[in-house]
């Protein structure tokens, strides 16, 4: 069974930092293109960051660009989402989520995680 | 890309059919088109990829259609659990955009 669990979200201070973790099992992560995604608080869904199966490729929104950095480790089947100068509108659940198919460079996505809240308040 | 969904909201009765639109600002193509459901407090499912076809698991009574800026998603027959928000998604030049969900209630 596929399975994607986020941790290390949690209550940091405007201008603090944290890291995201999500722990894939059930399927062979490497060759999976994987995507963070976030949704504030009664908000829709917003895209954040992409990593392709090698972390060759890396891709950002606009709003994160320059305080976020996704990787991946395909030895510990784990994807993070390193978070910077965090601003009160970065509150939200974030989500990790699969591409579609294997080895895919781009795709819709098919599994994702239960999702980390993250509050960022003084 | 800026995907808009319509209606912001639609009351329909379980056995009911419903149709959701979502319009993309410029044309794109439908390879990466798909619909989402969610429920409060769980994360998203995938629907419909491609503008068309129906994910694993996903019954039939669901289907996708569309090209260029216009694409919809039907529900030929509403069950009580398909009460929820359905959001659009799309690939473009900006990565990855969603549109701002349409919300189907009981009425």
């Amino acid at each position: 069974e596929v399975q994607l669990v986020e941790s290390g979200g949690g209550l940091v201070k405007p201008g603090g930092s944290l890291r995201l973790s999500c722990a894939a099992s059930g399927f062979t992560f490497r060759t999976y293109t994987m995507n963070w995604v976030r949704q504030a608080p009664g908000k829709g869904l917003e895209w954040v960051s992409y990593i392709s199966t090698s972390g060759s490729y890396l891709y950002y929104a606009d709003s994160v660009k320059g305080r976020f950095t996704i990787s991946r480790d395909n030895a510990k089947n784990s994807l993070y989402l390193e978070m910077t100068s965090l601003r009160a509108e970065d509150t939200a659940v974030y989500y990790c989520a699969r591409v579609l198919a294997e080895m895919a460079t781009i795709g819709n996505f098919d599994y994702w995680g239960q999702g980390t809240l993250v509050t960022v308040s003084s | 890309i800026v995907l808009t969904q319509s209606p912001g909201t639609l009351s329909l009765s379980p056995g009911e059919r419903a149709t959701l639109s979502c319009r993309a600002s410029q044309s794109v193509g439908s390879s990466y088109l798909g619909w989402y459901q969610q429920k409060p407090g769980q994360a998203p499912r995938l629907l419909i990829y491609g503008a068309s076809s129906r994910a694993s698991g996903i019954p039939d009574r669901f289907s996708g259609s569309g090209s260029g800026t216009d694409f919809s998603l039907t529900i030929s027959r509403l069950e009580p659990e398909d009460f929820a928000v359905y959001y659009c998604q799309q690939y473009g030049t900006s990565f990855w955009t969603f549109g701002q969900g349409t919300k189907v209630e009981i009425k």
